[in-house]
């Protein structure tokens, strides 16, 4: 079965420079979510898309943005780098209407992007 | 606001011991309920879930039981392996609407399966 697929893997910048990484959900998934986990802590929420609109938002730096297009890829895109941006970044995926009550909407997480900012 | 509670690792076992990790949450309302697994160098996979009170999340010999009277949601495997090495994250999905999708992770738990 098709996976949510993150890249690039890995990525090494210098600080004050600017990345960009790429997420692509699961097919029929319609919503995104970005979330990041510093060195031994634990995944934290940054921002979600619905139908290429934001849906919601979290501890996501300034510096930081995001969207997601209409073949809904989604893009975090991050400036100014600093040295503890350096983390693994999760891009995860849900279909539409699995939410609610019964609480059904489950993720399907990518692999992670780690950033290394030196 | 809501958040989740799990024991401190490393949790050190020997290969067909019995595993317990500790969870407890706190949350309005009636969130679901997930652990996930991260194995070494890889992305998260989700283990199992509970969306309501009572239900029991079952996979892999991995189980946990969603108790509304003790806010909690323990993960359990009777005999653990080597290749269970792993951390593993209890996380919470709020049951507002303006919340789904957005995971409340507790600290995570490593859990090391010696032969």
């Amino acid at each position: 079965a098709a996976g949510v697929i993150q890249s690039p893997r890995h990525l090494i910048k210098e600080k004050r420079e600017t990345a960009t990484l790429k997420c692509y959900p699961i097919p029929r998934h319609d919503t995104v979510y970005w979330y990041q986990q510093g060195p031994g802590q634990d995944p934290q929420f940054l921002i979600s898309f619905y139908e290429k609109m934001q849906s919601d938002k979290g501890s996501i730096p300034d510096r930081f943005s995001a969207q997601q297009f209409s073949d809904y890829h989604s893009e975090l895109n991050m400036s100014s780098l600093e040295l503890g941006d350096s983390a693994l970044y999760f891009c995860a995926s849900s279909p539409t209407g699995t939410g609610g009550p019964s609480g059904a909407n489950v993720l399907t997480f990518g692999a992670g992007s780690r950033l290394t900012v030196l | 606001g809501d958040s989740v509670t799990q024991m401190e690792g490393p949790v050190t076992l020997s290969e067909e011991a019995f595993l317990t990790i500790n969870c407890t949450y706190t949350a309005t309302g009636y969130p679901s309920l997930f652990w996930y697994v991260q194995y070494p160098g890889e992305g998260l996979q989700l283990l199992l879930k509970a969306t309501k009170a009572d239900d029991k999340g079952s996979n892999k010999g991995f189980e946990a039981t969603y108790r509304k009277e003790t806010t909690s949601f323990h993960l359990e495997k009777g005999s653990v392996q080597v290749s269970d090495s792993a951390v593993y994250f209890c996380a919470l999905m709020p049951s507002l609407t303006d919340s789904w999708g957005k995971l409340q992770f507790g600290a995570g738990t490593q859990v090391v399966v010696t032969p």
